[in-house]
């Protein structure tokens, strides 16, 4: 079974709708994060959790919001979806190697969202 | 701005040939990431780089890091039609007031091996 898993694999909704993908881990780790990628665009860090009460944005995290339910499941949402939305969603998690401050990322298969 | 440039961007190669794709960042750091994406999957994990002059090699593959130049590069040997992907580099964003552990990747090269 795979490490990192995302539901819905695929989407498409409409304009204004509200939709949720979520992302859970059986790796055991702390930290979890959610990307979108856009061709020619690399990806780009939305939000981050270090653990279940921390929550940081990042760099693209306007018409997005984040929920961590528990240390395996960190779910994304977009309250009210624009056509430009329309992405490569991954969840990542990672934890640190010890006493290398090193914290190698794990990426999730991607849920693949259109936004029409 | 924190910054990782990858050049090139797009890259046809044939097969048997020499190539390396370069990644340069602008912030001092000294813990760098290779990833590869195969079209229509997720980001597997290639090498980690730890400190100035790490290198590291697995099969066709050799990443090096040069913190000083503030440069990476990925070193593709007589190439072949497997090693076709994507290749993303990525760096720790520690040294920009971010969270230690939080990558900013570059755009990635779109690597074409043709026979």
């Amino acid at each position: 079974d795979a490490d990192v898993t995302q539901t819905p694999r695929n989407r498409i909704t409409k304009t204004g709708k509200r939709i949720m993908l979520e992302c859970s881990q059986t790796k055991g780790h702390d930290r979890m994060y959610w990307y979108r990628q856009d061709p020619g665009l690399g990806l780009r860090l939305i939000y981050y959790s270090f653990d279940v009460k921390d929550i940081n944005k990042g760099e693209i995290s306007d018409g997005y919001s984040v929920s961590r339910q528990a240390q395996a499941k960190f779910s994304l949402s977009l309250e009210s979806a624009i056509p430009n939305q329309t992405a490569l969603y991954f969840c990542a998690t990672s934890e640190e190697r010890p006493g290398q401050g090193l914290y190698e990322q794990y990426f999730g298969p991607g849920t693949r969202l259109t936004v029409t | 701005e924190l910054k990782v440039e990858q050049n090139p961007l797009f890259l046809s190669m044939q097969e048997g040939k020499n190539y390396t794709i370069y990644c340069n960042y602008s912030t001092t750091s000294d813990r760098l990431y290779w990833y590869r994406q195969d079209p229509g999957k997720s980001l597997e994990s290639l090498f980690v780089l730890l400190s100035n002059g790490a290198v590291k090699q697995e099969g066709r593959l050799m990443a090096s890091l040069d913190t000083k130049a503030r440069l990476s590069t990925l070193h593709i040997t007589a190439a072949v039609h497997d090693l076709s992907a994507t290749y993303f580099c990525a760096v720790d964003w520690l040294h920009y007031g971010g969270s230690q552990g939080n990558l900013i990747f570059g755009k990635g090269t779109k690597l074409s091996v043709k026979p």
